[in-house]
């Protein structure tokens, strides 16, 4: 399988700060890398897929790219809402999830 | 609604079995592939297995081969997750999660239902 790696594992931002997360995969996953947002309690929600795809119904400040083995999830401007755990997938070999980026308020 | 509910989690000891179920609503199971993903307190999301539109294919994490099976019903509009042999750390919210087609990202998600294995 491929294995996920996110960085950084945590972070401290601000409202209205950009905000990138990083994952990269062992080997390539061609586009078959996903994100994902989850609050304490709940279950994850699809924000990204196919790595830039956005699901539908999720804000448009949030944006996924990359290639080759780097991908990146960027949030343009945080918002309260979006102070979570973030997750990267890869879905092509298997199925592995990165540990996970908490995003905490500053 | 589209919605997935979870249900069958409990309390168990070392070696015991639970089996989980997963009942869809507002949509038929038969076009998609589904999984199940676990969360162990406090860590991150685990990709379980998973089990094809028709059931012919099913895949399982190496940590839970011939110990879990993965089932589905689609006249019942259910999906299932038989559990053998449990171990402690086998200890975790239990989600089902629909796979969207030809992409194999989760797009809906139960609301989990808790396994906890302890003597």
């Amino acid at each position: 399988d491929i294995q996920v790696t996110q960085s950084p594992s945590s972070l401290s931002a601000s409202i209205g700060d950009r905000v990138s997360i990083t994952c990269r995969a062992s080997q390539s996953p061609s586009s078959f890398l996903n994100w994902y947002q989850q609050k304490p309690g709940k279950a994850p929600k699809l924000l990204i897929y196919g790595a830039s795809s956005l699901q539908t119904g999720v804000p448009s400040r949030f944006s996924g790219s990359g290639s080759g083995t780097d991908f990146t999830l960027t949030i343009s401007s945080l918002q309260p809402e979006d102070f979570a755990t973030y997750y990267c997938q890869q879905s092509f070999i298997g199925w592995t999830f990165g540990q996970g980026t908490k995003v905490e308020i500053k | 609604e589209v919605q997935l509910v979870e249900s069958g989690g409990g309390l168990v000891q070392p070696g015991g079995s639970l089996r989980l179920s997963c009942a869809a609503s507002g949509f038929s199971l038969s076009p998609y592939w589904m999984s199940w993903v676990r969360q162990a307190p406090g860590k991150g999301l685990e990709w379980v297995a998973n089990i094809k539109q028709d059931g012919s294919e099913k895949y399982y994490v190496d940590s839970v081969k011939g110990r879990f099976t993965i089932s589905r019903d689609n006249a019942k509009n259910s999906l299932y997750l038989q559990i053998n042999s449990l171990r402690v750390e086998d200890t975790a919210v239990y989600y089902c999660a629909r796979g969207i087609p030809g992409e194999d990202a989760f797009d809906i998600w139960g609301q989990g239902t808790m396994v906890t294995v302890s003597s």
